[in-house]
C-alpha cells in the first residue's frame, strides 16, 4: 500500500513570491507522482504527473515539481506565484504499471496567495 | 478533451430517502471509473473503483448496499445513496480513466446535504 504525505496544512503567500508545497510518499513499489488542483466547489485538475524519464517535470502555467526518488518526494514549486494560484493542492500517489489506476492522496496544501 | 461531468451538482435530500448521482465521461471511453468522497477541508477517500460491465470494487468500510455503483457503459457511471442519513452528507466525486492511461479525469463534484 502507498500513503502520501503533505507536510503543509496552509501556506499563505505574497502575490509574486515563490511558493514551494511539500510532497512526501511512502510505497513498497515503485511509483506514478500527481499534483493536482482544486478550485472551490470544483472538481480536481491535473497539473502535472511524474510517469518515467526525467525526474523534473513541468505545467503549462509555470509549477514544476521533481521527483527525489531517494528521498522519497514530488515537491512542487513555482518561482512567481499569481492571486488566481489560490487553491487546494493535492499530491497523489499510484502504483506503477499493471493495471490498477487507484490513486492515493494527500490531505491537501490550501495554498493562499495574498496581493 | 476528457471531460467528465456530474449530475446533479447539488441535491438536498429528506433522510431515509434515496439519491442518484450521475458521472459521465464527455469524449472518451471510461474503461473504469472512481467514486470518491470528500468531507470538509479533507483529502478525498476511495469508496470504489468500477469498471464497465462488472461489479464495482468497494474499498475497506464503505458498505455496498448503501453506495450502489452502476456502470452500464463506457460512458456512464452512477452512485445511487440508499437511504440517506445526514451523516451521508458529503461531496462526492467522480473520475475516470480509459485504458492504458494512468491519469484520471476527475467530475466538477456533487454536494449531497441529507436533512
Amino acid at each position: 500500500a502507498q500513503s502520501v504525505t503533505q507536510l503543509d496544512s496552509q501556506v499563505p503567500v505574497f502575490e509574486e513570491a515563490p511558493v514551494e508545497l511539500r510532497c512526501n510518499y511512502s510505497s513498497s513499489v515503485s511509483v506514478y507522482l500527481f499534483w493536482y488542483v482544486q478550485y472551490p466547489n470544483q472538481g480536481l485538475q491535473l497539473l502535472l504527473k511524474y510517469l518515467s524519464g526525467s525526474t523534473l517535470v513541468k505545467s503549462i502555467n509555470g509549477f514544476e515539481a521533481e521527483f527525489n526518488k531517494s528521498q522519497t518526494s514530488f515537491h512542487l514549486r513555482k518561482p512567481s506565484v499569481h492571486i488566481s494560484d489560490t487553491a487546494e493542492y493535492f499530491c497523489a500517489v499510484s502504483r506503477a504499471g499493471g493495471s490498477n489506476y487507484k490513486l492515493t492522496f494527500g490531505k491537501g496544501t490550501l495554498l493562499t496567495v495574498n496581493p | 478533451g476528457a471531460v467528465v461531468s456530474q449530475h446533479p451538482s447539488r441535491v438536498i435530500c429528506k433522510s431515509g430517502t434515496s439519491v442518484k448521482i450521475e458521472c459521465r465521461s464527455l469524449d472518451f471511453q471510461a474503461t473504469t471509473m472512481f467514486w470518491y468522497r470528500q468531507f470538509p477541508k479533507q483529502s478525498l477517500m476511495l469508496m470504489a473503483t468500477s469498471n464497465e460491465g462488472s461489479k464495482a470494487t468497494y474499498e475497506q468500510g464503505v458498505e455496498k448496499d448503501k453506495f450502489l455503483i452502476n456502470h452500464a457503459s463506457l460512458t456512464l457511471s452512477t452512485l445511487t445513496v440508499t437511504s440517506a442519513h445526514p451523516e451521508d452528507s458529503s461531496f462526492y466525486i467522480c473520475s475516470a480513466t480509459s485504458g492504458g492511461a494512468y491519469e484520471q479525469y476527475f467530475g466538477p463534484g456533487t454536494r449531497l446535504t441529507v436533512t
